[in-house]
């Protein structure tokens, strides 16, 4: 079955202690991004690649990093997770072609609690 | 800079209304395309469509019905005769071809029986 899958689903978690929020595609999509999503402020864009090895902050990249290393994984990392932080995650992948302009195919998200 | 608003935050509809659920965009981009996200109670995020900027052609698909107008930078989404299953956030989205995706604030439909 064509998934994006990320673990954990559920994570609470304390202030400084450093996480990461894995995610795979098995479509061979090239595109991969994350968002966070927030009561009245939709979802928003922390970082994208648009194929391995290349990675470009979106609108609210600051306290997380990426890596794309394979294709199909593109993990989160939050180095020192802040209370501010604490929101729901979603990891998403694109068909190949032009980044971005096609369908998006959304994991299941991953709801976060900083304490 | 890229922006879409979705002014209406909570629409409520009595079942078999129809609903037009607004989305606004700005870019200075010639060549955009713009989406309809639908993220029903249990939460995943489920594609509805998605339009470039050079086709303003009007879309239906069953009940539901896009109108694309780039004279007013608009690009509305409508359901005839909602049904309860349609509740849910809706979300509108922008992007060019810079890889970014730029979401609006979502809009969140409740029919009741």
């Amino acid at each position: 079955e064509a998934q994006v899958t990320q673990n954990p689903r559920y994570l609470i978690t304390v202030t400084g202690k450093k996480l990461t929020v894995t995610c795979s595609q098995n479509m061979n999509h090239e595109y991969m991004s994350w968002y966070r999503q927030d009561p009245g402020l939709g979802l928003r864009q922390i970082y994208y690649s648009m194929n391995v090895e290349v990675t470009d902050k979106g609108d609210v990249p600051e306290g997380y990093k990426v890596s794309r290393k394979e294709k199909r994984n593109f993990p989160l990392i939050l180095e020192s997770p802040s209370p501010n932080q604490t929101s729901l995650y979603f990891c998403a992948s694109s068909p190949p072609g032009v980044a971005g302009v096609y369908e998006q195919f959304f994991g299941p998200g991953t709801r976060l609690t900083v304490l | 800079a890229q922006k879409v608003t979705q002014a209406q935050t909570e629409i409520s509809v009595v079942e078999k209304e129809d609903v037009t659920l607004d989305c606004v965009y700005e870019t200075r981009d010639t060549t955009y395309y713009l989406f309809w996200y639908k993220q029903p109670p249990s939460g995943e995020l489920v594609f509805l469509i998605r339009r470039n900027s050079f086709d303003e052609q009007n879309e239906i698909s069953g009940r539901y019905s896009w109108n694309f107008q780039k004279s007013t930078s608009s690009f509305n989404f409508t359901i005839t005769a909602s049904q309860v299953v349609d509740s849910a956030v809706y979300f509108c989205a922008l992007s060019a071809y810079t890889g970014k995706l730029i979401f609006g604030q979502g809009t969140t439909l409740q029919v009741k029986p």
